[in-house]
């Protein structure tokens, strides 16, 4: 069964650093990969997918980029701001299961002022 | 489209209670998944649907556990009874058929069970 690590479970940054959060998955036959962010109590809003074939995605200040041979990920926030403070989930969707996503525990990120 | 819709946004009731939750997909896509999230386990998946069909629901619990989806736009997970360990907060996403399998995310309806 795929397993999805996500270290550090929490970090704490000063407002305009630049930061990276690490996603690692057990089995590299993966289909895609996709971070999501979730604010308290609130759903999960997807930021960027990347497919198996491609090896980084950018949105914004958001760059994220993908392994597949070493089974990671990063997801890389350039300066920070305090509206960046929530919880990153990334998941990947293996080959032998096109259908289900597995999960990360999370890094909650705060970004203070 | 207005996203995953789901309801109730917040549900409160006592052990032995049947409890629905009920989840509109984005209109057009032909998958739909219920998952379940928990401080101690993470988001799982519990079911998901192909086409209004189950394919495949081994993640749910146990036999209080049941989903169904009518039709296209409407799904619903029901427990019966609950339990003050189902206590979570249970998303349903949906997504089309082809192109990047990308899921998207309702709003969740966070459960207690006291």
């Amino acid at each position: 069964k795929q397993e999805v690590t996500q270290i550090p479970a929490a970090l704490s940054v000063p407002e305009g650093e630049n930061l990276v959060l690490n996603c690692s998955f057990t089995d590299s036959a993966i289909y895609n990969l996709q971070w999501f962010r979730q604010d308290p109590g609130k759903g999960l809003t997807s930021l960027l997918l990347i497919q198996s074939s491609q090896r980084e995605q950018t949105s914004g200040r958001l760059n994220a980029s993908l392994d597949k041979s070493s089974g990671r990920s990063t997801l890389y926030i350039a300066a920070s701001q305090p509206g960046d403070s929530a919880t990153y989930l990334c998941a990947v969707t293996s080959w032998a299961g096109a259908n289900n996503l597995f999960f990360g525990t999370g890094t909650r990120l705060t970004v203070i002022p | 489209d207005a996203g995953v819709i789901q309801s109730p946004r917040h549900e409160v009731t006592e052990m032995g209670q049947e409890v629905t939750l009920r989840c509109k997909p984005i209109s057009g896509h032909d998958y739909l998944f219920w998952y379940r999230q928990t401080m101690m386990r993470g988001l799982e998946l519990l079911i998901y649907f192909n086409n209004n069909v189950p394919i495949d629901d081994s993640g749910m619990p146990e036999d209080r556990f049941s989903a169904k989806m009518p039709n296209a736009s409407f799904s619903t997970l029901k427990i019966q009874p609950s339990e003050p360990r189902d206590s979570a907060v249970y998303f349903c996403a949906s997504r089309t058929g082809t192109g990047e399998y990308e899921q998207y995310f309702g709003p969740g309806t966070r459960l207690t069970v006291t």
